[in-house]
C-alpha cells in the first residue's frame, strides 16, 4: 500500500463547476497536509496547508482534513481553465510523502 | 534570493559517468529537501537537510547517491556511476523552520537530469 493515494484522473469539469480533489494516507502519525499544484513542465507550487480536522479556506479553495478516516480532499470552487494543472497531495510527519497527482482539466 | 534555484537546469550524461546538482535555498530557511520525480509520478524524498546535518536520509536509493550542505545554505546532490534509471527531475525544496511537519517546502525549477 502506498503511503499516499489519490485518484490519478484525469478529472475533467467545466469551467465555473466545482472540483473535488481526494488523497487518502496510510501513517496515522502524519501531522501536516500540503496541496501542491504542478503545471506541466514546473515544480510544484503550494495552494493550500492544513493541520487541524475540519475545513480551511483560502479563495477559492477549500481543504478538508479527516484524520480519523485518514484523508484530506481539495474543493475548488468556481473552476477556471488556468487551474488545469496536476494536484498534489503531501503528507508529513516523520517521513515526507507525495501522492502520484491527480490531473485536472476545466474545459472553457 | 526570492526563491529556491538549481543548477544546471538540464543535465545530459552518459552511463557511468559522475554527477553534481546544486541547490541553493531560500534565505534563512534551515531545512532543505531532495526528491526525484519521474514522468507520471509525484516526488519522491531522498534527503532532508536541518542546518548542516543529513536529518533524514532514509530516500536515498543506494549508496551512489550523496549529498552535502557544508555551510547549511547550498547544497549539492552527488551521483555516482550514473544509471539509465536516475533520469528524472532532480526537485529541490527549502523550508524555514526545521522539520517536515508544519513547514511549508517551496520548491525550485528541478534539475532535469538524462542519463544516456
Amino acid at each position: 500500500q502506498k503511503e499516499v493515494e489519490q485518484n490519478s484522473g484525469p478529472l475533467s469539469v467545466p469551467e465555473g463547476a466545482i472540483a473535488s480533489l481526494n488523497c487518502t494516507y496510510s501513517d496515522r502519525g502524519s501531522q501536516s497536509f500540503f496541496w501542491y499544484r504542478q503545471y506541466s513542465g514546473k515544480s510544484p507550487e503550494l495552494i493550500m496547508f492544513i493541520y487541524s480536522n475540519g475545513d480551511k479556506e483560502d479563495g477559492r479553495f477549500t481543504a478538508q482534513l479527516n484524520k480519523a478516516s485518514q484523508y484530506v480532499s481539495l474543493l475548488i470552487r468556481d473552476s477556471q481553465p488556468s487551474d488545469s494543472a496536476t494536484y498534489l497531495c503531501a503528507v508529513t510527519g516523520n517521513q515526507f510523502y507525495f501522492g502520484t497527482g491527480t490531473s485536472l482539466t476545466v474545459i472553457p | 534570493g526570492a526563491g529556491v534555484s538549481q543548477t544546471p537546469s538540464n543535465k545530459v550524461t552518459e552511463k557511468g559517468k559522475y554527477v553534481e546538482l546544486r541547490c541553493d535555498p531560500i534565505s534563512g530557511h534551515t531545512a532543505l529537501y531532495w526528491y526525484r520525480q519521474s514522468l507520471g509520478q509525484g516526488p519522491e524524498f531522498l534527503i532532508y537537510f536541518q542546518g548542516t546535518g543529513a536529518a533524514d536520509d532514509s530516500g536515498l536509493p543506494n549508496d551512489r547517491f550523496f549529498a552535502v550542505r557544508p555551510e547549511g545554505s547550498v547544497s549539492t546532490l552527488k551521483i555516482q556511476r550514473t544509471e539509465r534509471g536516475d533520469s528524472a527531475v532532480y526537485l529541490c525544496a527549502s523550508s524555514l523552520g526545521g522539520g517536515g511537519a508544519y513547514n511549508e517546502q517551496f520548491f525550485g525549477p528541478g534539475t532535469r537530469l538524462t542519463v544516456l
